[in-house]
């Protein structure tokens, strides 16, 4: 079936590093991908998306590029902020219609100043 | 507008009490969601509900009901909740529910629930 498949955290760097966290996919078809962001105590945030192969999604200095070739998208930025301390959700709509999101398991992220 | 909401924040509750969650769009989405999320966790899945219908439940035990009084509006009756229930329960809405090129969820801010 669909999956997503994330790296794990926690990932922890310093004010301005860059950020890379990893994100594969197994889907039938091509389907629409997306990263969420989860600030703490509150709920999920749409951070960017990316609808059909090539695509490159960003939002806040975030990228993500949807590669077909490799089943990837991967979040990047690159000179984080300790406002970006979150944990991010990779995910994709699970292929039958009536039924909802797929997540990845989350990367936390801790930046330090 | 982009905003779903969900009354209350937070919520404390014995195991004998009957409590609601109560979630609203008003971005005309058709299809609208009841999430679980225990901490440091993806969410999980409970209900699904399409043009008013409730479409997908994902085997929720029935101390839970959802109920979907019209387009806008989601509850979730609580009822003899157990300690293990504890989580944050997230309400999300999006234009149509299910396929690969449905377009992203909204999800509201959650209500942090605690059993006692």
């Amino acid at each position: 079936g669909d999956s997503v498949t994330q790296m794990e955290g926690p990932v922890t760097l310093s004010e301005e590093a860059f950020l890379t966290i990893n994100c594969t996919y197994t889907a039938t078809g091509y389907p629409s991908l997306f990263w969420y962001v989860q600030y703490p105590g509150e709920g999920l945030q749409l951070l960017l998306k990316a609808t059909k192969a090539d695509d490159k999604g960003s939002n806040k200095g975030f990228e993500a590029t949807y590669r077909k070739e490799t089943t990837s998208f991967h979040l990047e930025k690159g000179s984080v902020q300790v406002s970006d301390s979150a944990v991010y959700f990779c995910a994709l709509p699970a292929n039958q219609a009536g039924t909802a999101l797929i997540f990845g398991k989350g990367t936390t992220l801790s930046v330090s100043s | 507008d982009t905003e779903v909401t969900q009354t209350p924040k937070h919520l404390v509750m014995g195991m004998t009490n009957k409590k609601s969650l109560k979630c609203e769009q008003h971005m005309g989405h058709r299809a609208m969601y009841w999430y679980k999320q225990k901490a440091k966790k993806p969410p999980e899945l409970m209900f699904v509900y399409s043009y008013e219908k409730l479409s997908i439940n994902e085997s929720v035990p029935s101390r839970f009901s959802p109920e979907c009084p019209n387009s806008s509006l989601l509850n979730l009756h609580l009822h003899a909740l157990q300690p293990e229930d504890s989580a944050l329960y997230l309400c999300a809405s999006s234009q149509e529910a299910g396929g690969p090129r449905q377009d992203e969820q909204y999800f509201g801010p959650g209500t942090r629930l605690t059993v006692t």
